[in-house]
């Protein structure tokens, strides 16, 4: 099973700065089949990125993904109000499970 | 419009059995992969496993096998979440999720039910 984990815990910015998350897995994830998701409290995860650095459907261009083997970042280039909210990593390149991060809190500074 | 409808809140004992349910609609339900979801409160994401609903293939969490089972009714486009035997562990908020695919570049799940609350008490 890959074990992903997310860095930092909770990271706290204001409005207009950037915001740089990362994702460490345990073990190459395979053609990089790795998403972001975007969680605010009482809502259901939103999908932000597929495949390491394809923004969804309807997802502003200030949101980037980049990385490939162990080493995946999700980019929020100038944080808007609507931003803050906890974010997660999910890997789906290997068999089952397929696994999220912990999560990172982004949080009004 | 494509959404994931699921059923309403349950409070439940340990030891009963649970059924829990996802409708879809505004695509096509059957060659679509369907995810479940658990999220404790104030906790993380738990991906439990996923299913097809065409020819039923399951694949689930080593966490989860054994645990709950997953099934699918092609007729009314839903997917079900059962548990035989409850335990006050199993109190969490379940989601499920649609799974979209962009062949090589992946894919992620794009769509996702509103959620139900399982309350396990005695």
């Amino acid at each position: 099973e890959i074990v992903l984990t997310q860095s930092p815990g909770t990271l706290s910015l204001s409005s207009g700065e950037r915001a740089t998350l990362s994702c460490r897995a345990s073990q190459s994830v395979i053609n990089s089949y790795l998403a972001w998701y975007q969680q605010k409290p009482g809502q259901a995860p939103r999908l932000l990125i597929y495949g390491a650095s394809n923004r969804a459907t309807g997802i502003p261009d200030r949101f980037s993904g980049s990385g490939s083997g162990t080493d995946f970042t999700l980019t929020i280039s100038r944080l808007e109000p609507e931003d803050f909210a906890v974010y997660y990593c999910h890997q789906y390149g290997s068999s089952p499970p397929y696994t999220f991060g912990q999560g990172t809190k982004l949080e009004i500074k | 419009e494509v959404q994931l409808v699921q059923s309403g809140a349950e409070v439940k004992k340990p030891g009963e059995s649970l059924k829990i349910s996802c409708k879809g609609s505004g695509f096509t339900f059957a060659s679509t992969w369907i995810a479940w979801v658990r999220q404790k409160p104030g906790k993380g994401l738990e991906w439990m496993g996923i299913i097809y609903p065409d020819d039923s293939d399951t694949r689930y969490s080593p966490s989860f096998q054994g645990q709950v089972t997953m099934s699918v009714d092609k007729s009314t486009s839903t997917a079900n979440l059962q548990w035989t035997s409850l335990k006050a562990s199993d109190s969490a908020m379940y989601y499920c999720a649609r799974r979209v695919w962009f062949g090589e570049l992946g894919g992620g799940f794009d769509v996702w039910g509103q959620g139900t609350t399982v309350t396990v008490s005695s």
